[in-house]
Parts: structure tokens; C-alpha cells; sequence
């Protein structure tokens, strides 16, 4: 069962425009939520998070937006760059314990 | 560079046998975990220490796949009788002890297993 749901496998955007990033959830516990970003051929790298007591956090071109009652949060890069090209995977931790589950990732594309 | 390394980088092997990845995860980071990316998937975890005690394991780690930190800092995997279907990405992540925050992943191991 996919707790943490990414339907865009990919998603391309003119450099300067605004990215966004859609992610889903089905589990109503999850109270933190992270993305990560990912290169090829490199490990996951934090990018951002909040948590489930706000809606929004900030941090620099990157705003990630929690809507609770829709279970649905995004991940807004503005403005888009060609270096922010990679693919990046929303992510919660599993109640009472330690591990995150991954959404599946969304791949983006930055064209010059 | 301080961050978490692993190795190797890249395992080819025959199947059915042996294969044994390493992580050394960032110093002061005593929490240690181990997920397993496949094509098209995120990762999916695997497996999680805190200190030198193994406290979580996924469904996913079968009888043939076992972890260890025996100190408290590096950790091995081991897969044993490698099938092909354990061909994946292997990444490990370390995070600090506290409330919840990031965990900080090392580039991965890929096997093959032809």
C-alpha cells in the first residue's frame, strides 16, 4: 500500500517559471513531512519540510504548501532554474517509528 | 568530506552469491538506516539502527539479507544467495538523535545481479 502517492512521473518547465510539484497521502497520522531531491548517480539530498501544524514553509525559491483536510502538499519552486533539474520525492515518517516512506518521485526538468 | 559514504559504489555479481555493502555514516550520528530504490521507485526502507542495536525491520529484508553495526558507527549488509531480483540501489541514511529531523543519505551502492 503506497502511503505517500507522487502521480506525476515527470513534469518539464521553462527556466524562470514556476515549478510545482504534487504529492498525495493516505495516512491522516503523518504530523512531518520532508522532500528530497535526487541526481543521478548521487543519494537523496534534503531539500525542505514542514510540518503538520503549519501550511506553509518558506525557504528561499522553495515553498512547500500542507493542505490536511485534502491530504495533498506541493513543493513550489520560483524561479525555476535548469540546475534544479532532478528528480525529487516527497517523503513522511511512519508513526511511532523511524523510517520515512517515499512517494515514487516526479522528474523535472528545467529547459533553458 | 564528513558526509555518509558507502561502499562500493557499484556490485556486479553471479547469482546466488554473496555480496556485503558498507556505510560509514556521518560521525556524530548515532541512527543508521538502510532502503532499497528500485527503478521507478522511491526507497523503500529496509532496515534501522539505533547505536550498535538494530530496533526495525521491514517485511522487505527476507532470511537471506541481514545488518549489523557492531560498534555503533559503520554497518554492513550482506545478501546472501543474491537472486536477480535483488538488483536495486541500496542507500544508506544516518540521522542525529532528537525530534524528528532529515536523515542524510550516502550516493548508494547499485547491484546487478546477472
Amino acid at each position: 500500500d503506497q502511503q505517500v502517492k507522487q502521480n506525476s512521473p515527470s513534469l518539464s518547465v521553462q527556466e524562470g517559471r514556476i515549478s510545482i510539484l504534487n504529492c498525495d497521502y493516505t495516512n491522516s497520522m503523518f504530523d512531518y513531512f520532508l522532500w528530497y531531491k535526487k541526481y543521478p548517480a548521487e543519494g537523496p539530498t534534503f531539500l525542505i519540510s514542514i510540518s503538520s501544524i503549519k501550511d506553509k514553509n518558506e525557504d528561499g525559491r522553495f515553498t512547500v504548501f500542507l493542505n490536511k483536510s485534502a491530504k495533498h502538499l506541493s513543493l513550489h519552486i520560483v524561479p525555476s532554474q535548469p540546475g534544479d533539474s532532478a528528480v525529487y520525492f516527497c517523503a513522511a515518517p511512519q508513526t511511532g517509528a523511524n523510517n520515512l516512506f517515499f512517494g515514487t518521485g516526479t522528474r523535472l526538468t528545467v529547459i533553458p | 568530506d564528513t558526509g555518509v559514504s558507502q561502499d562500493p559504489r557499484h556490485k556486479i555479481t553471479k547469482r546466488g552469491q554473496n555480496v556485503t555493502f558498507r556505510c560509514d555514516p556521518i560521525s556524530e550520528h548515532n541512527r543508521l538506516y538502510w532502503y532499497r530504490q528500485t527503478l521507478g521507485q522511491g526507497p523503500e526502507f529496509l532496515t534501522y539502527f539505533q547505536n550498535e542495536a538494530q530496533l526495525e525491520k521491514s517485511r522487505l529484508l527476507s532470511d537471506r539479507f541481514s545488518a549489523e553495526r557492531p560498534k555503533g558507527s559503520f554497518s554492513t549488509l550482506e545478501i546472501q544467495r543474491t537472486e536477480q531480483g535483488d538488483s536495486a540501489m541500496y542507500l544508506c541514511a544516518s540521522s542525529p538523535t532528537g525530534p524528528w529531523g532529515e536523515q542524510f543519505f550516502g550516493p548508494g551502492t547499485r547491484l546487478t545481479v546477472l
